[in-house]
């Protein structure tokens, strides 16, 4: 398994401000995901995290809203950007593709607050 | 891209075998079927996988036909504790991009 660790946990954030969210797994992977889950929904794919390439973003999610890094096979950052009520949601990275299987593991998600 | 459809709610009693059974008519030949656990405030946490007949670990048995176009995840003996939301996935049918498309969930919800 892989230990994620996801910063800030939770955030109050203002109106048409941007927030950074980071996630560090303690070993190299090789595909990360950035995933939003709204107030007692399922979980949506925002995007692909991939190593040294830009992002590949699902369907309703765009770069310019929601830039995404991937300086390493460690670590990747999303970017919330010009942040309304709407973004407000729990964001969880996922990593997967080491051990040869189909299994995802999770941080513990960042809760964020847009006033 | 292969779609799940699960109960969106079930309630169990404590002590007793729970089976939450998920529908997935166009998996992909080489799609595994994964089942995983979401506690409120914490990412989903892997319980099991498996591609065809079954397949136990300590936590839970994973049942499935022959076909594949359904599953079933049978927890023995739930505690309160396993009170969660429970979600089936399964691949996207291209081995190795691990794109994921999660579906509604099944909330558990284990009375005393």
């Amino acid at each position: 398994s892989a230990v994620i660790s996801q910063k800030p946990s939770r955030d109050i954030c203002q109106r048409g401000t941007s927030l950074t969210i980071q996630c560090q797994v303690d070993s190299q992977v090789t595909m990360m995901f950035w995933y939003r889950q709204q107030p007692g929904q399922s979980l949506t794919l925002i995007a692909t995290a991939n190593q040294g390439s830009e992002a590949t973003y699902e369907s309703g999610f765009v770069i310019d809203k929601f830039p995404i890094s991937r300086p390493n096979l460690t670590f990747s950052t999303l970017t919330v950007s010009n942040m309304s009520p709407e973004d407000s949601s729990i964001y969880l990275c996922s990593v997967a593709g080491r051990w040869g299987d189909e299994k995802l593991f999770f941080g513990s998600g960042t809760q964020l607050s847009v006033l | 891209l292969a779609k799940t459809t699960q109960p969106i709610s079930m309630d169990s009693y404590e002590g007793q075998e729970v089976n939450i059974t998920c529908s997935h008519n166009n998996i992909a030949t080489n799609d595994y079927i994964t089942w995983y656990q979401q506690f409120p405030s914490q990412g989903p946490r892997f319980i099991i996988q498996g591609y065809k007949t079954k397949v136990t670990n300590e936590v839970a048995s994973l049942f499935i036909p022959a076909d594949r176009k359904s599953s079933t995840l049978s927890l023995p003996r739930v505690s309160l504790s396993d009170t969660a939301v429970y979600y089936c996935l399964v691949g996207d049918g291209e081995r190795g991009t691990y794109k994921y498309i999660f579906g509604t969930g099944t909330r558990l919800k284990v009375l005393a």
